[in-house]
């Protein structure tokens, strides 16, 4: 079965500083790995996707995200936060026509 | 500008009550999805559509059911409305196959008293 693990529930980062999020994921095959970005209040926003190729994939709002099949992982980073990031963000993973899978979210607090 | 339209944002509702959450899509997308959102659960699945008059149930199907008579409207019904019930319920749709991933709606925030 396919899961995902987001292991940091809750990130806090200023102002201009990097970030970068964790995804663990388990697929038995090539999967779709996605991340959704969720404000306050609001639905979930895609900020990127990766199928197959560069495995460094370009978002929207200047994120980016990093696919390495040996570990598992597609990891979120931004090089500098805005106060506007601060968000839920959500890993989610799939392929075919299977479901989707989503991670339980990390929420990101940016302080000045 | 593609929508997933809900047609609430907020509602209140009493115990026993029936309740009713539409959901709306103009992308001419074949399948649709209602999930609860809580503090530290995540997103958890309730029901799902693959085509009209479909549904199959998802991880948390116990006191919901769902109607998809069109295309483009899946609802969600809450056949009697309890308090633990209280949560966001958000609606997504997608084409057939994940690669494009889910257009999610902005959430209904429902508070049963």
């Amino acid at each position: 079965a396919q899961s995902v693990t987001q292991p940091d529930i809750h990130i806090t980062v200023s102002e201009g500083a990097s970030l970068e999020l964790r995804c663990n994921y388990s697929y038995g095959a090539t999967p779709y790995l996605f991340w959704y970005v969720q404000s306050p209040g609001q639905g979930l926003q895609l900020l990127l996707k990766y199928f197959s190729g560069d495995t460094l994939v370009q978002g929207i709002k200047g994120f980016e995200a990093e696919f390495k099949r040996s570990q598992s992982s597609f990891n979120l980073r931004k090089p500098s936060v805005h106060w506007s990031d601060a968000a839920e963000y959500f890993c989610a993973v799939g392929g075919g026509n299977e479901k989707l899978t989503f991670g339980t979210g990390t929420r990101l607090t940016i302080i000045p | 500008d593609v929508k997933v339209t809900q047609s609430s944002r907020y509602l209140v509702k009493r115990t026993g009550e029936k309740v009713f959450l539409e959901c709306v899509q103009d992308m001419d997308h074949e399948n649709m999805f209602w999930y609860r959102q809580d503090p530290g659960l995540g997103l958890r699945l309730i029901y799902f559509s693959y085509d009209v008059k479909m549904k199959e149930k998802g991880d948390i199907p116990e006191g919901y059911s769902v109607s998809r008579e069109k295309k483009e409207r899946f609802s969600l019904i809450l056949e009697s409305a309890s308090t633990n019930q209280t949560s966001m319920y958000l609606c997504a749709s997608s084409s057939l196959g994940v690669g494009y991933g889910y257009t999610f709606g902005s959430g209904t925030r429902l508070t049963v008293v």
